[in-house]
């Protein structure tokens, strides 16, 4: 079975501060990516950066960086420079067989001023 | 461009009734996906659509669920009979699926189901 696992239910980090959201899964598949969201208090789910399974360098999208470990199957989301703004849930989510997603429970962020 | 839009943005319903629940995905996707999200929680895949081929259903927590996706483009959720535990904030996304080689989903702002 596909697996995705958030361990921190939720986070503080000081403005200004990098952080890190964890993120592991399992699968068995060869082929599969790896996505973050983020999720304000609006509740609109916002995409934030990918990675392919076979990408040889981390992926990066501006602040927001995927620390991918492949052999420790992990996939955490750094994002530096923390802003009042990157306060809300992250989703760090699998997809397998091309279209099979599964999301992790989340983790909540707060960023302090 | 126009994102991914989702009617009604709430729905109240008693329970026993039927509700329709819509989405409208970015043109040119052939990938759409319902979740359901519940209070505090994550997302539970619901169902799939990719272009003409049959839906995987395996997310459909009952046989009071049913979606359809007319034309390969607006696709509607229906719940009958709606029980109180139904009640959750229903999401659609839609993405280029395989064919576009970009897989991330474009989400709509949901629709924010309460039973009665």
């Amino acid at each position: 079975a596909q697996k995705i696992t958030q361990t921190q239910p939720g986070m503080f980090v000081q403005e200004k501060e990098a952080v890190t959201l964890d993120c592991t899964y399992d699968t068995s598949d060869p082929s599969y990516g790896l996505f973050w969201y983020k999720q304000p208090s609006s509740g609109e789910m916002i995409f934030l950066i990918y990675q392919g399974s076979y990408d040889q360098q981390n992926a990066t999208e501006g602040r927001y960086s995927l620390n991918f470990q492949k052999a420790r199957k992990s996939a955490n989301l750094v994002i530096s420079a923390s802003q009042l703004g990157d306060s809300a849930m992250y989703f760090c989510a699998i997809l397998y067989s091309f279209n099979k997603f599964y999301f992790g429970s989340g983790t909540k962020l707060n960023v302090k001023p | 461009g126009a994102g991914v839009s989702q009617s009604p943005s709430n729905k109240v319903t008693e329970k026993g009734k039927d509700v329709e629940l819509r989405c409208d995905p970015i043109s040119g996707h052939t990938a759409l996906y319902w979740y359901r999200q519940s209070l505090g929680q994550g997302l539970e895949f619901l169902i799939y659509f990719q272009g003409n081929s049959a839906p995987d259903k395996s997310g459909l927590p009952s046989d009071r669920f049913s979606a359809e996706r007319t034309g390969g483009s607006v696709s509607t959720l229906t719940i009958q009979r709606t029980q109180q535990e139904d009640s959750a904030v229903y999401l659609c996304a839609s993405s280029l699926g395989p064919r576009g080689g970009r897989y991330e989903q474009y989400f709509g702002p949901g629709t924010r189901l309460t039973v009665t």
